[in-house]
């Protein structure tokens, strides 16, 4: 079975700080890695994935994400935080193995970007 | 592009009634999934078709939900009778093919049972 881990519920930086919100996850075989991001009554937006090649996938609004094969994770980042990135953020993952293909997502952490 | 259509946009409903929720799949694509997100959580799959058939729905309540996806394009989940605990954001996604590596999500219906 996959499953994701976000271990902070929220994050909390100041507008123009990095910022980093973290993602373990477990699957049989090669992931796929996705980050989403929502809005308050909004769908899931796409943000980055990784399916192969460089360890270092960059995405849309300026994130960036690493996926690091011996620690299991795919950390979300951004050098420099804006206030309108505060929203609510899904990592999630497909295994390659097994039947259909289907996203299994973490629990979400909430980012919060003050002034 | 248009994106993937999902109506009504919020629904309240008292328990034991039924409600249904409509999707519209980007044009071409063969695979539509639903998800339900309960507050808190992140979406959790109900059922995955490609085309009309269905590939994975392990974890849709059939005692009370039930989806089909007519002609392959469109899409209905519903929920019949509803429970206090299937309050939730109910999302509908679509991908082009099997890769499993393009899905766009709609903007999901949220349901309160009361």
């Amino acid at each position: 079975a996959q499953s994701v881990a976000q271990p902070e519920d929220q994050v909390n930086v100041a507008e123009g700080n990095p910022l980093t919100v973290k993602c373990t996850y477990s699957v049989s075989g090669n992931p796929y890695l996705f980050w989403y991001v929502q809005y308050p009554n909004r769908g899931l937006q796409f943000l980055l994935k990784y399916i192969t090649g460089d360890n270092l996938v960059k995405g849309s609004y300026g994130f960036e994400a690493e996926f690091n094969k011996s620690q299991t994770s795919f950390h979300l980042k951004k050098p420099s935080a804006l206030v309108s990135d505060s929203a609510l953020y899904f990592c999630a993952v497909r295994g390659l193995t097994g039947g259909g293909n289907k996203l299994t997502f973490g629990t979400g952490t909430q980012l919060k970007v003050e002034l | 592009e248009a994106g993937v259509a999902q109506s009504p946009r919020y629904k309240i409903i008292e328990k034991r009634q039924s409600v249904a929720f409509w999707c519209n799949p980007i044009s071409g694509h063969a695979t539509l999934y639903w998800y339900q997100q309960i507050l808190g959580q992140g979406p959790k799959l109900l059922i995955q078709f490609q085309n009309n058939g269905v590939v994975d729905d392990s974890q849709l309540p059939k005692d009370r939900f039930s989806a089909e996806r007519l002609k392959g394009v469109d899409s209905t989940l519903k929920i019949q009778p509803a429970k206090l605990e299937d309050s939730a954001v109910y999302l509908c996604a679509s991908s082009l093919g099997t890769g499993g590596y393009d899905y766009t999500f709609g903007s999901g219906t949220r349901l309160t049972v009361v």
